[in-house]
């Protein structure tokens, strides 16, 4: 089944623990992405990546970091995270110009 | 430039009611895609627009694309309890993302 999976669902963790949010993809799509969700704000997106160590910023990238060492995953990490990162965390893959797979988010929070 | 406004933010309906959602852009739009997300769920995609003055069907949910392509609708005829869920249009940029409206949460009233 294609699908992009995320782990894990839901996180719960303290200001400045660095946390990794794991994202695969089964459809050998080369464009991934995350995004964060907050209220009254949509989807915003945080990084992306067009294919294998290939990275970019997108609209909102402070305290994120990505990596893209094989085609398939795409990890978020968050090096010290803070309350303000706290948000539903979604996780894309397509191929170019087609839709979007999302993951089935994290909720993460940050005490 | 980038953003894509999406209005209204929220509509409470009846059952059986018509809902529309509306999407505007200040730049001429290359294409534009539309995505649902039900209350916990994540966003699926329904459709993509490319073409100018162009309109597509999914049963009672019909999607128009502006002739000038910079605006877009989504309009949901007799709406029902299982259209609840938040609506999202996207656009292209710079053929490389993706940029997303704030989106337009749907409740329907039985």
């Amino acid at each position: 089944e294609a699908q992009v999976t995320q782990n894990p669902r839901y996180l719960i963790t303290v200001t400045g623990k660095k946390l990794t949010v794991t994202c695969s993809q089964n459809m050998n799509h080369e464009y991934m992405s995350w995004y964060r969700q907050d209220p009254g704000l949509g989807l915003r997106q945080i990084y992306y990546s067009m294919n294998v160590e290939v990275t970019d910023k997108g609209d909102v990238p402070e305290g994120y970091k990505v990596s893209r060492k094989e085609k398939r995953n795409f990890p978020l990490i968050l090096e010290s995270p803070s309350p303000n990162q706290t948000s539903l965390y979604f996780c894309a893959s397509t191929s170019k110009g087609e839709k979007l797979f999302f993951g089935s988010g994290t909720q993460l929070s940050v005490l | 430039g980038q953003q894509v406004m999406q209005i209204p933010q929220y509509q409470h309906v009846q059952e059986g009611e018509d809902f529309t959602t509306y999407c505007n852009s200040s730049t001429t739009l290359s294409n534009i895609q539309w995505y649902k997300q039900r209350p916990g769920g994540h966003p699926v995609f329904l459709i993509q627009l490319v073409k100018s003055g162009e309109v597509k069907k999914q049963k009672r949910l019909t999607f128009q694309f502006g002739e000038a392509k910079k605006n877009s609708s989504l309009h949901i005829t007799a709406t029902q309890t299982t259209d609840v869920g938040t609506y999202f249009c996207a656009r292209s940029y710079n053929t490389d993302k993706l940029i997303f409206g704030t989106g337009t949460r749907l409740q329907v009233f039985p």
